[in-house]
């Protein structure tokens, strides 16, 4: 089974600050991947970065960092510089290949920017 | 290139009613999964569809159902609507079934189903 814990239900950062929120999964698959998702009230999930397990740098997309530690199954997303907009619920999520196509998600971090 | 479009975005029905969601994959994408959003249960995978086959089925009754045409375009019906079942549906599609780990899941604005 694959199992993905996020910690932190809700976060606070000052604008412009660096923010760091927790994702640990489980898995038995050799093979998966990790994928960081923004969904803010509007409902539409947003995909943001993706980080594959054979990958041997971090992901990085934007102001979007994915601090992937392997041998201690996390896969962190660090948020640069934060903007008003980045208000918003956050979803780790993986996948493997023994497991088709689907997604398994977390519970997600409410990240609310204060100005 | 248009995102993934659902319809409708909001709905209200009463309980016993059924219910049919519509989705519109990226052009291009054979995948289209759906998933049920609460604030109790968080995401929960309902199923997937690949070239008009199920690939995979979530843990929900036989109420929750759904079907791809030709297009790829991906109905799901709900039968004998129940007050649990108000949520957030929402549907991603991808470009392939599980061949690539890479293979990114796009989600559409979701339909928000109320059931009173």
């Amino acid at each position: 089974a694959q199992k993905i814990t996020q910690t932190q239900p809700g976060m606070f950062v000052q604008e412009k600050e660096a923010v760091t929120l927790d994702c640990t999964y489980d898995t038995s698959d050799p093979s998966y991947g990790l994928f960081w998702y923004k969904q803010p009230s509007s409902g539409e999930m947003i995909f943001l970065i993706y980080q594959g397990s054979y990958d041997q740098q971090n992901a990085t997309e934007g102001r979007y960092s994915l601090n992937f530690q392997k041998a201690r199954k996390s896969a962190n997303l660090v948020i640069s510089a934060s903007q008003l907009g980045d208000s918003a619920m956050y979803f780790c999520a993986m996948r493997g290949l023994q497991h088709g196509n689907q997604f398994y998600f977390g519970t997600g971090t409410s990240l609310t920017v204060i100005p | 290139k248009a995102g993934v479009t659902q319809t409708p975005r909001y709905l209200i029905k009463t309980r016993g009613q059924q219910v049919t969601l519509s989705c519109s994959p990226i052009s291009g994408h054979r995948s289209v999964s759906w998933y049920q959003q609460t604030p109790g249960q968080g995401l929960q995978f309902l199923f997937e569809y690949f070239s008009e086959t199920q690939r995979n089925k979530g843990n929900f009754p036989g109420r929750f159902s759904g079907r791809q045409f030709s297009n790829s375009r991906s109905e799901m019906n709900v039968s004998t609507l129940e007050l649990g079942d108000s949520a957030l549906y929402l549907c991603a599609s991808s470009l392939t079934s599980g061949r690539g780990l890479t293979d990114t899941q796009y989600f559409g604005p979701g339909t928000r189903l109320t059931v009173l």
